[in-house]
């Protein structure tokens, strides 16, 4: 069973930072791997899939990265900005090609 | 295109009592999901279905039905509500592989 973890729990940083966030995953047979935002009180909003031949993906300030030997993704946000401001979420398949499993969350802060 | 729509945005509802969840979208995908979402649990998949006919359980069903008769429609039922099934409900959607869309979700309260 797919285990997803994302360390820290929270981040707080002044904007113009770039920062990395974190999420690690347990079945390196991963095909691929999910970041998604989570403003308070909304939905979530698919920021970017990497496929498991693709080592990046990019998207505006945003690149994850995904590293399937280490059972690692990363998150790169580049001049963080307060509207970055919210929960940013990794998901991968777990067993059944059809079940994400999703980690608990990093929320982010950007300070003015 | 509306993308994934869910009804109601919140229901409070007593012990006992049944209701269901709506889930609608028009982007023709064939893999519908529902999800609750719990303060220090995270997201939980619930049921899914990769077709119209074709569901299946996921990490916590108990309490729950489903039904998949068209490709746009993918209801969630409870068929005797307890407080422990006070969460939020996302339903998601998506393409073979592809980015799952969620819809708003349903904020639901049993007391």
């Amino acid at each position: 069973k797919q285990e997803v973890t994302q360390i820290p729990a929270a981040l707080s940083v002044p904007e113009g930072e770039n920062l990395v966030l974190n999420c690690s995953f347990t079945d390196s047979a991963i095909y691929n791997l999910q970041w998604f935002r989570q403003d308070p009180g909304k939905g979530l909003t698919s920021l970017l899939l990497i496929q498991s031949s693709q080592r990046e993906q990019t998207s505006g300030r945003l690149n994850a990265s995904l590293d399937k030997s280490s059972g690692r993704s990363t998150l790169y946000i580049a001049a963080s900005q307060p509207g970055d401001s919210a929960t940013y979420l990794c998901a991968g398949p777990s067993g059944s090609a059809r079940q994400l499993t999703f980690g608990s969350g990093t929320q982010l802060t950007v300070l003015p | 295109n509306a993308g994934v729509t869910q009804t109601p945005k919140f229901q409070v509802l007593k012990t006992g009592q049944s209701m269901t969840l709506q889930c609608a979208q028009d982007m023709n995908h064939e893999y519908m999901s529902w999800y609750r979402q719990d303060p220090g649990m995270g997201l939980r998949l619930i049921h899914y279905s990769v077709g119209a006919g074709i569901t299946d359980q996921g990490e916590v069903p108990n309490g729950y039905n489903v039904s998949r008769s068209t490709t746009e429609d993918f209801p969630l039922r409870l068929l005797s509500a307890a407080p422990s099934q006070t969460s939020v409900y996302f339903c998601a959607s998506s393409y073979v592989r592809r980015f799952l869309v969620f819809g708003p979700g349903t904020r639901l309260t049993v007391l």
